[in-house]
């Protein structure tokens, strides 16, 4: 196992209040990213990371800031929740760089109410 | 349009049976291709990759078209636990996912 782990698993929120997801790997992979999955959109890229303080923005990144302050973990905030990112939110590593497959953590079921 | 497109399914086949998926992509620099499998509520996980020349995995086969840009997924002598949601890859600089195809195989 790739050994990533996502937290937290469900949370509720309320509407205008920021929220932090965690996504932490032990193995020392460079990339990481975080997606979002919803029906009828598939799994859709949020932001990146290439290293430590590395990274940039995916497709849907509007709302959402990271961080990468260590190796081993790569933090996802919504600064301002909306009901709009109600969601799960699936963190991935890349084994072998951009060009190998992806490891994806279990999710984070994401509720804004 | 979506850059890479796939039938949202359901199918529905017996036990016994082979499938076939298609998908499409629109980026014709797309560089590597995927099939991944994802359970109920469960997180993606990496079936196979893609190659032009096809490739095998016991009872699964992956083709490449790059010319029609067409990617497919035969799925051979269907098992109840091949149920599943079966999502499309495409790589430029980064992973595309297609929206998936959904199989039900029954008993």
């Amino acid at each position: 196992d790739a050994g990533i782990t996502q937290s937290p698993r469900h949370k509720v929120t309320e509407t205008g209040t920021p929220v932090t997801l965690r996504c932490h790997q032990t193995e020392n992979h460079r990339y990481m990213y975080w997606y979002r999955q919803d029906p009828g959109h598939g799994l859709r890229l949020i932001h990146y990371s290439y290293g430590v303080k590395d990274t940039d923005k995916g497709e849907v990144s509007d709302g959402y800031s990271v961080s990468r302050s260590k190796t081993e973990d790569f933090l996802l905030t919504l600064e301002s929740a909306t009901s709009s990112q109600t969601s799960v939110y699936f963190c991935a590593i890349s084994v072998e760089g951009p060009s190998g497959g992806y490891t994806f953590g279990s999710g984070t079921r994401l509720t804004v109410v | 349009r979506k850059e890479v497109e796939q039938d949202p399914g359901p199918f529905n086949v017996p036990e016994g049976a082979t499938v076939a998926f298609n998908c499409t992509y629109s980026n014709s620099a797309s560089q590597s291709f995927f099939w991944y499998r994802q359970d109920c509520r469960k997180e993606p996980k990496l079936l196979m990759s893609v190659y032009s020349s096809g490739n095998e995995d016991g009872r699964f086969t992956a083709q490449l078209n790059r010319a029609s840009q067409y990617i497919s997924l035969l799925i051979r002598d269907s098992k109840l636990s091949d149920s599943a949601t079966y999502l499309c890859v495409a790589l430029t600089d980064k992973l595309i996912f297609g929206t998936g195809t959904r199989l039900q195989v029954f008993p």
